[in-house]
């Protein structure tokens, strides 16, 4: 088992540029999870799908934010265009089943928007 | 808003002591989860306890659950400097919503 693959691991751009970040999930699990990750905030839950489904949005922060789950193995998060207050670290995280058993993170990508 | 809050916000001990995190949280719950988090890493996850559990053991860690109280507690006895990591607890509600994490606890260990 690879565990949840996330690319790149750095990502380093400048403000007004796209962002693509991309997850692999545990094969098998339902639910994916994006999460980021700053100082101020803590860990704050943006999206998450089950089934490749978008079940809850509802903490995408505004419209330059979207996601993707064309299917089982691959989603990504975009920002556009990005801002340097989208700097943080983004996790990806799957589970099996939603909230009855453990979320598998990935290693996270550490954005920096300059 | 974050469901959890951990208490301390920092904790430095020595290797060989035991280090005890705190967690409360606002609404109820189906279960509480403890994560680790290594610098630079991903959180992995150590345990999990359901609401109609008190206690629950695995290897050196121990964690208590008080649904009455709307706290738990992570315990980790004989503490090494490898534990060395911040520590959150996440809880999902009773709706099944989401899994909501704390701020963390960020616990040294001293060789």
């Amino acid at each position: 088992d690879a565990g949840v693959i996330q690319s790149p691991r750095h990502e380093v751009t400048e403000m007004g540029q796209e962002v693509t970040l991309r997850c692999k999930p545990i094969s098998g699990h339902d639910y994916l999870f994006w999460y980021r990750q700053t100082m101020m905030r803590g860990l704050e839950l943006l999206i998450y799908f089950n089934n490749n489904v978008p079940i809850d949005d509802s903490g995408m922060p505004e419209d330059r934010f979207s996601a993707k789950m064309p299917n089982a193995s691959f989603s990504t998060l975009k920002i556009q265009p990005s801002e340097p207050r989208d700097s943080a670290v983004y996790f990806c995280a799957s589970s099996s089943l939603q909230g009855n058993s453990p979320l598998h993170f990935g290693n996270g990508t550490r954005l920096t928007v300059t | 808003s974050q469901q959890g809050e951990e208490d301390p916000q920092a904790l430095s001990i020595q290797e060989g002591e035991n280090a005890t995190m705190n967690c409360s949280y606002k609404t109820s719950i189906n279960n509480l989860q403890w994560y680790r988090q290594n610098s630079g890493r991903g959180l992995v996850h150590l345990i999990l306890i359901r609401s109609n559990e008190r206690e629950k053991h695995s290897g050196r860690l121990r964690v208590t659950l008080d649904t009455s109280k709307k706290s738990s507690s992570l315990l980790i006895t004989a503490s090494r400097a490898a534990d060395t990591a911040s520590y959150f607890c996440a809880t999902d509600g009773t709706s099944g919503s989401r899994l909501t994490f704390g701020e963390g606890t960020q616990l040294t260990v001293n060789p």
